[in-house]
């Protein structure tokens, strides 16, 4: 079984700080892991993906991941939030690359100028 | 390349008809297609797998005739909400894997969603 868990439902910073959003996940495979972002009323868009080969993962607008077996963690990051990066982020898991996804729950990010 | 359309993207009925929502790969391929589910300010879940020519494969929890999907092409998948209730009420998301062809890469693209808003 597979299963995600996204630390802190809500996170604010301010423009120009560090992004730092939290991903645990449980898995009894090799897992293949995701970020998507969603903005309000719209469907998702992937940010990055971790399948196999290097554990730090660079996605789009400047994000990345790293993906940490010991810790069983995936956390998102980005050095420096942009007002744009206000949005819903979904960690996922799943077996392979086009298996059925596990979303955690998400994090709301807020960023304030 | 690689997108994945839905129609309509919201509709609101009446409580006691059914809602039909369509999910198409505009571009590729897709021999698999999955339906989620999102209620406000919550997660997507999965309600069931959707396989070109085969029946679909239903979550534990979601009940089969109540929502009715149907995969007839490598590019259509449907959804029918039948006799619908406000509890169904819901951010509908489906997602189509590609095999990887006409320029697509071999991964998972999602749909814009419909918003269904049952009264």
């Amino acid at each position: 079984a597979q299963s995600v868990t996204q630390l802190g439902s809500h996170v604010s910073v301010s423009e120009g700080a560090l992004v730092l959003l939290r991903c645990n996940y449980s898995s009894s495979v090799p897992p293949y892991l995701f970020w998507y972002v969603q903005y309000p009323n719209q469907g998702l868009q992937l940010l990055l993906k971790y399948t196999t080969g290097a554990t730090l993962v660079k996605g789009i607008n400047g994000f990345e991941a790293e993906f940490k077996k010991s810790e069983t963690s995936f956390h998102l990051t980005k050095p420096s939030a942009h007002m744009s990066d206000a949005a819903e982020y979904f960690c996922a898991v799943s077996r392979y690359n086009t298996d059925k996804l596990i979303f955690g729950t998400g994090t709301r990010l807020q960023v304030f100028p | 390349g690689a997108v994945v359309s839905q129609h309509p993207s919201w509709v609101i009925c009446k409580s006691g008809t059914s809602v039909k929502i369509e999910c198409r790969s505009l571009d590729f391929q897709a021999t698999t297609m999955f339906w989620y589910r999102q209620f406000p300010k919550q997660s997507l879940m999965l309600m069931a797998t959707s396989n070109e020519g085969s029946k679909a494969t239903y979550e534990q929890g979601v009940e089969k005739d109540k929502f009715l999907i149907n995969h007839a092409s490598l590019t259509l998948s449907t959804l029918t909400v039948t006799s619908a209730h406000p509890e169904d009420s819901s951010f509908y998301i489906c997602s189509a894997t590609s095999l990887g062809t006409s320029g697509s890469s071999y991964e998972q693209y999602f749909g814009p969603g419909t918003r269904l808003t049952v009264t």
